[in-house]
């Protein structure tokens, strides 16, 4: 069963707009990362979050982990054309990157 | 490799084959992982490697599923009597070592069976 549940499910914003996605999840964990993947290929890592920490940032990313509420979000500011793309949560509960994703969210930023 | 490699790139096989996926991951990466995406959905966990040995092969679907992995390099991830439900991209991840650490992404084999 996935562990990390992405919301929307689907995202249709204008270039400059901001996305925000959402991730929930059921267990405890060591970290939450997050991916983004391009036409169902390969996935890129974006940012990880460990349990310890609240907020994070990289570039136009800003994520948040709320563990008592088992969520996170992934702020994109400002976005491109170029970050059309689906966005996936990831959580690493054993401690060995065994990562349990959720569904993603589909961003599509139109010029 | 400066990445992680997969190969084929695409496969298309009849129902009943056999089929092989390889993995090369990035020089001195002891972790490697397979994982599954059937289409539109999120990635499902198959197996964890740490050096040659499977401490997780928890998410192996099936009997027909079995993956090896030598010097601590090259994984090859193995179907047996391949059924349409197999038809998916197998992805595959290596990361320097424990947990906490960035993984990274092969492009997948994207699987096709008819």
């Amino acid at each position: 069963s996935q562990q990390g549940e992405e919301d929307p499910q689907a995202l249709s914003i204008q270039e400059g707009e901001n996305a925000t996605m959402n991730c929930s999840y059921k267990t405890s964990i060591n970290n939450l990362q997050w991916y983004r993947q391009n036409s169902g290929r390969g996935l890129v890592h974006l940012i990880l979050i460990r349990s310890n920490e609240r907020e994070k940032h990289s570039g136009r990313l800003r994520v948040t982990l709320d563990t008592s509420k088992k969520s996170s979000s992934l702020l994109i500011t400002a976005s491109r054309a170029a970050d059309t793309a689906s966005y996936f949560c990831a959580t690493d509960s054993g401690g060995y990157n065994k990562l349990i994703f959720g569904a993603g969210t589909r961003l599509a930023v139109h010029p | 490799g400066a990445g992680v490699s997969q190969s084929p790139s695409n496969k298309v096989t009849e129902k009943g084959k056999d089929v092989e996926l390889r993995c090369d991951p990035i020089s001195g990466h002891t972790a490697l992982y397979w994982y599954r995406q059937r289409l539109g959905q999120g990635l499902e966990f198959l197996i964890y490697f740490q050096g040659n040995s499977a401490p997780d092969k928890s998410g192996l679907p099936s009997d027909r599923f079995s993956a090896e992995r030598t010097g601590e390099s090259v994984s090859t991830l193995t179907i047996q009597r391949t059924q349409q439900e197999d038809s998916a991209v197998y992805l595959c991840a290596s990361s320097p070592g424990n947990g906490g650490n960035t993984i990274y992404f092969g492009e997948g084999s994207w699987l096709t069976v008819v």
